[in-house]
């Protein structure tokens, strides 16, 4: 069945960094858009980052201040997010989603999402 | 970045009663508004996108409707297991923006 499995997710002190993966299945990993979604204990959702199909064009949520990086691997069906110097405010779930229109920046909404793996950044 | 502001922020209500969410954008976003809904615990669910389309495998007791700046969820009779956070999310400008969230209560 469709897939997304996060993991990566720890404990880390602030100003250390953090890689996460989310590992896709049971759709064309390679046609669709990814997000990157975060949600801080007891808060709402606050949308990270969205890469494309092919990896070439990429937007950030402007508070990320050039720390985080996405990236993927098509070939192994898996999306990254590279998190540098971080804070105490960048604990929280952070959700890998898939786009539901394919080919398509951001298009159509998040259609799947995976369970969310947990960050925590603390001294 | 467009702001969207959902209310109220919580709702009482029982199961079979009808359920309105609202959702109002900082500007207009014409009818790129997405829905969607969280359980305590779980990822959230997509439910409608492009404010009335209705994802796959979502009952149709769940709509929306709206465009521009004010947007509309219904739930047309609650059923025990809607009792969740709803969130709506615009996709017109980036960066992409969620609204704050209405929780819909057992009353």
């Amino acid at each position: 069945q469709v897939q997304l499995v996060e993991s990566g997710g720890g404990v880390v002190q602030p100003g250390r960094s953090l890689r996460l993966s989310c590992a896709a299945s049971g759709f064309t990993f390679s046609k669709y858009a990814m997000h990157w979604v975060r949600q801080a204990p007891g808060k709402g959702l606050e949308w990270v980052a969205i890469l494309s199909h092919d990896g070439s064009n990429r937007v950030y949520a402007d508070s990320l201040r050039g720390r985080f990086t996405i990236s993927r691997e098509n070939s192994k069906n898996t999306l990254y997010l590279q998190m540098d110097n971080l804070t105490i405010e960048d604990t929280a779930v952070y959700y890998c989603a898939k786009t539901r229109g394919d080919s398509c920046l951001g298009c159509y909404g998040m259609d799947v999402w995976g369970q969310g793996t947990t960050v925590t950044v603390s001294s | 970045e467009i702001v969207l502001t959902q209310s109220p922020a919580t709702l009482s209500l029982s199961p079979g009663e009808r359920a309105t969410l609202s959702c109002r954008a900082s500007q207009n976003i014409y009818t790129f508004l997405a829905w969607y809904q969280q359980k305590p615990g779980q990822a959230p669910r997509l439910l409608i996108y492009d404010s009335s389309g209705r994802a796959t495998g979502v009952p149709a007791r769940f709509s929306g409707s709206g465009s521009g700046t004010d947007f509309i969820l219904t739930v047309s009779s609650l059923e025990p297991e809607d009792f969740a956070v709803y969130y709506c999310q615009q996709r017109y400008k980036w960066p992409l923006t969620f609204g704050g969230g209405t929780q819909v209560e057992i009353k």
